[in-house]
């Protein structure tokens, strides 16, 4: 049972513009929900994070909004520039420590930019 | 200081044989897991330790996939008799359990192919 799900699986934008990325989740459990970035042949690396007692967060270019009712959150990239070309993916969690933090990802929105 | 390093980077392998891949995580990482990435898909968790406390191994998909953990330092994910199926990118992460972050440092994956 896939309980994320992230859209659209592919996208390109024009150097300078927005992307944005959706994803939905299921398990109300959820309690921690980041976005990971990879390059081809490297591992995911931590963009940025929401927990779900807030509606959005920023970080630079970057902004998820998370919206509690819907069990969707998405991420914003402003300005998008070519190297931020990469595969983006959703996640979401359960911190509470027997729960061990375990990832659920969605299936990955490749993003190309175009300069 | 040195991030999540796994050894081999790439591994080949026929059908039916066994298979070991390595993790070594941060150093003073408490937590590490292990996800696989099928192509083009998003990670599934396989398994996750916790300092001495007996792993969480729900994401194992069968009975031929086994890891060990030598205190909190390295890791061996182990596939015996493998299978096509079996061919993917696997991708060992490990993280702090004490503090308010959650981020898991992903090593650079162990791409096996299995012929």
């Amino acid at each position: 049972q896939q309980q994320v799900k992230q859209s659209p699986q592919s996208l390109i934008v024009q150097k300078g513009g927005i992307s944005i990325i959706n994803c939905a989740y299921e398990n109300t459990a959820f309690d921690y929900f980041p976005w990971y970035q990879q390059f081809p042949g490297k591992g995911p690396a931590l963009l940025i994070a929401i927990r779900p007692d807030v509606s959005e967060k920023k970080e630079g270019r970057f902004t998820i909004s998370f919206n509690k009712s819907a069990k969707q959150f998405s991420l914003h990239i402003m300005d998008s520039q070519p190297g931020d070309s990469a595969t983006y993916f959703c996640a979401a969690s359960i911190t509470f420590k027997a729960a061990g933090n375990k990832l659920t990802f969605g299936g990955g929105t490749r993003v190309l930019v175009k300069p | 200081g040195a991030g999540v390093s796994q050894s081999p980077s790439n591994k080949v392998t026929e059908k039916g044989k066994d298979v070991e891949l390595r993790c070594d995580p941060i150093s003073g990482h408490t937590a590490l897991y292990w996800y696989r990435q099928r192509l083009g898909q998003g990670l599934e968790f396989l398994i996750y330790f916790q300092g001495n406390s007996a792993p969480d191994k729900s994401g194992l998909p069968s009975d031929r996939f086994s890891a060990e953990r030598t205190g909190e330092s390295v890791s061996t994910l182990t596939i015996q008799r493998t299978q096509q199926e079996d061919s993917a990118v696997y991708l060992c992460a490990s993280s702090l359990t004490s503090g308010v972050s959650y981020e898991q440092y992903f090593g650079p994956g162990t791409r096996l192919t299995v012929t």
